[in-house]
């Protein structure tokens, strides 16, 4: 089943704004990951945060996780139309085999 | 690309028609997975392997079957295609081992239809 979950499905913004968007999972975790994907292409990893950790940053990414709610977001700041892409949250569960299990993935669109 | 290949790139087949989709790295890891990916569903684990012929199941694995006789390639088998099956498949790797905090590497992908 799911173990992630991403909210919003869809996203249209402009280009310069800020794009949030938001992972719900189900059990304790050992460590967070989100990709990006573009279109007809494979996944690419963007950032991991791990549990013990509440913010993370990259570039113009920033990533929190609050563990007590079981929830993170993705905030992609001045957003470029080359940030048009789908946004997967990814768990590693503890205790687990260290497997990714995947969300339904957010479809980010930034228009120029 | 973290070296990973995966055969063919497209594929059309018949319904009933046995498929092998093939994962190639070139960087010797040692876990490998096969994801599928359908709209709506994100992506599900079909099947995994921590090191050759060690492998084991995924969430959806019925159909499909792998095998891993060299740490460098990693097989998907579908015995009998059906139409279900009709999806884009990706292969993974993850590298310095299968520790709690490491990130995956993703093929291109497999897109495959059943007619």
């Amino acid at each position: 089943s799911q173990q992630g979950e991403e909210d919003p499905q869809a996203l249209s913004i402009q280009e310069g704004e800020n794009a949030t968007m938001n992972c719900s999972y189900k059990t304790s975790i050992n460590n967070l990951q989100w990709y990006r994907q573009n279109s007809g292409r494979g996944l690419v990893h963007l950032i991991l945060i791990r549990s013990n950790e509440r913010e993370k940053h990259s570039g113009r990414l920033r990533v929190t996780l609050d563990t007590s709610k079981k929830s993170s977001s993705l905030l992609i700041t001045a957003s470029r139309a080359a940030d048009t892409a789908s946004y997967f949250c990814a768990t590693d569960e503890a205790g687990g085999s260290y497997i990714p299990t995947f969300g339904r993935g957010t479809s980010l669109i930034v228009h120029p | 690309d973290a070296g990973i290949t995966q055969s063919p790139r497209h594929k059309v087949t018949e319904t009933g028609t046995p498929v092998t989709l093939r994962c190639h790295q070139t960087e010797n890891h040692r876990y490998m997975y096969w994801y599928r990916q359908d709209p709506g569903h994100g992506l599900r684990l079909i099947h995994y392997s921590y090191g050759v012929k060690d492998t084991d199941k995924g969430e959806v694995s019925d159909g499909y079957s792998v095998s891993r006789s060299k740490t460098e390639d990693f097989l998907l088998t579908l015995e009998s295609a059906t139409s279900s099956q009709t999806s884009v498949y990706f292969c993974a790797i993850k590298k310095g081992g299968q520790g709690p905090n490491t990130e995956a590497f993703f093929g291109q992908g497999t897109r495959l239809t059943v007619v």
